[in-house]
């Protein structure tokens, strides 16, 4: 059993789509991040958010820790969103666990 | 300044050779961790170090492998007699201080073993 799932597992989309994947995790934590992966294998952090929503940009991000889930979104899609976007938990407070990865591809 | 640094960006070597696997991290960054990602899947905890010192290695798979990060700033990870199941992309990531500040990763290192 994964103790942080992702749906959905890939994704398409037209230029314009708000975008909306999600995150589900099973341990206690007390923030989550939110991580986006090119091809070729860079990660870059994009959230880290403990509770409520953060917003950048055209990106959001909300968490509700009761229920265990975050979610996030991306409004106004654009082909350069395509990418992994992975999220990852603490454990332990010196560990992340990562889900396994939400493949978005945004097309023209 | 500079982000976290890797070296060298691909390694090619042959079953049951020894590799080391190099992080420079941001400046400063007292945490530092190594990640374990194969194709397709999320990254994998290998080993933390708040300085100088293991904080937890648990997540290494054997003792094939080792870590070192003596002055607290650049770590190697070594990898003795590889096998073909070490064949990954191996990602570094430093921190501040805490696993929920804001982590800097690496461009990885891609590791193949013949």
């Amino acid at each position: 059993k994964n103790e942080v799932e992702q749906s959905p597992q890939n994704l398409t989309a037209q230029e314009g789509e708000f975008i909306t994947i999600n995150c589900s995790y099973s341990v206690g934590i007390s923030a989550l991040h939110w991580l986006q992966q090119h091809p070729g294998g860079g990660i870059v952090s994009l959230f880290m958010l403990s509770s409520g929503k953060k917003k950048h940009g055209r990106l959001i991000a909300t968490i509700n820790i009761q229920e265990k889930h975050s979610s996030l979104h991306i409004t106004a899609s654009h082909p350069r969103d395509s990418a992994v976007y992975i999220c990852a938990v603490p454990y332990n407070t010196d560990k992340l666990i990562f889900g396994t990865g939400t493949r978005l591809q945004v097309f023209p | 300044g500079a982000g976290v640094s890797q070296t060298p960006s691909n390694k090619v070597t042959e079953k049951g050779k020894y590799v080391e696997l190099r992080c420079d991290p941001i400046s400063g960054h007292t945490a530092l961790y190594w990640y374990r990602q194969s194709l397709g899947q999320g990254p994998e905890f290998l080993i933390y170090f708040q300085g100088t010192g293991a904080a937890d290695d648990s997540g290494l798979p054997n003792d094939r492998f080792f870590a070192v990060r003596p002055e607290g700033s650049v770590s190697t990870l070594k990898i003795q007699r590889t096998e073909r199941g070490d064949s990954a992309v191996y990602l570094c990531a430093s921190s501040q201080r805490r696993i929920t500040d804001t982590q800097y990763f690496g461009p990885g290192t891609r590791l193949t073993v013949l």
